[in-house]
């Protein structure tokens, strides 16, 4: 069956270092991968989509990964801040056997100390 | 106004009893999604409507079941809730011409079943 693996433990860093947050997959092609973030109790809010035909997507200081082969994607925020403090979901979408849904990750918690 | 809004925003409720979650967009969307969110298990899918004829079982929709009003409204009934549909309840759209997938979510609704 399809699965999302993302780490489960929080992850914790110094404001102004690189955040990166590991999403892997396996028995699944998808044509998109999106990231997600969430803050506790509210929805989970878009952040950016990367396409299969993609190797790197950027936006403001996140930057997104996407190994095919590897079947995994990277997560880079860059001169983290506390405000970036969240829970970030990945989700996969497209392919064959799964139009029109996303399968999501249990997210990873990043927070970040000043 | 935010483009998707969910009703009410927290429920307690008892066992047996019935009840109704309703979701209302703004985004002009065709599809829209129910999912609940319980710790350490991530989003699960109840239900996905496509357009309102269209109603499709998600991955968990046992004693849950949907009315697709209008395109504008999706609602999530519980005809006789349960202890263990406690839980963080989930409204979504996604523009379906888009093909990406891309989802936005309601703010949630947290329900309690005594």
């Amino acid at each position: 069956s399809q699965k999302i693996e993302q780490n489960s433990e929080a992850l914790n860093i110094q404001e102004g270092k690189t955040a990166t947050l590991t999403c892997n997959y396996t028995n699944y092609s998808p044509a998109y991968l999106q990231w997600y973030r969430q803050d506790p109790g509210r929805g989970p809010v878009f952040l950016l989509l990367i396409r299969e035909n993609e190797k790197e997507k950027r936006k403001e200081r996140l930057k997104v990964t996407f190994d095919t082969t590897l079947k995994q994607s990277l997560f880079h925020i860059t001169a983290s801040q506390p405000a970036d403090s969240a829970t970030y979901l990945c989700a996969l979408a497209g392919g064959s056997s799964n139009t029109g849904k996303l399968i999501f990750g249990q997210g990873t918690t990043l927070q970040v100390k000043p | 106004d935010a483009d998707v809004t969910q009703t009410p925003r927290n429920r307690i409720t008892k066992t047996g009893k019935r009840i109704m979650l309703e979701c209302s967009q703004t985004k002009g969307h065709d599809r829209m999604y129910w999912y609940r969110q319980d710790p350490g298990l991530g989003l699960r899918l109840i239900y996905y409507s496509f357009d309102v004829k269209d109603i499709n079982k998600g991955e968990i929709s046992d004693g849950y079941s949907v009315s697709r009003q209008a395109q504008a409204k999706f609602s999530l009934s519980l005809e006789s809730a349960i202890p263990n549909q406690t839980a963080l309840y989930f409204c979504a759209t996604s523009d379906g011409t888009q093909g990406t997938d891309t989802q936005y979510f309601g703010p949630g609704t947290r329900l309690t079943v005594l």
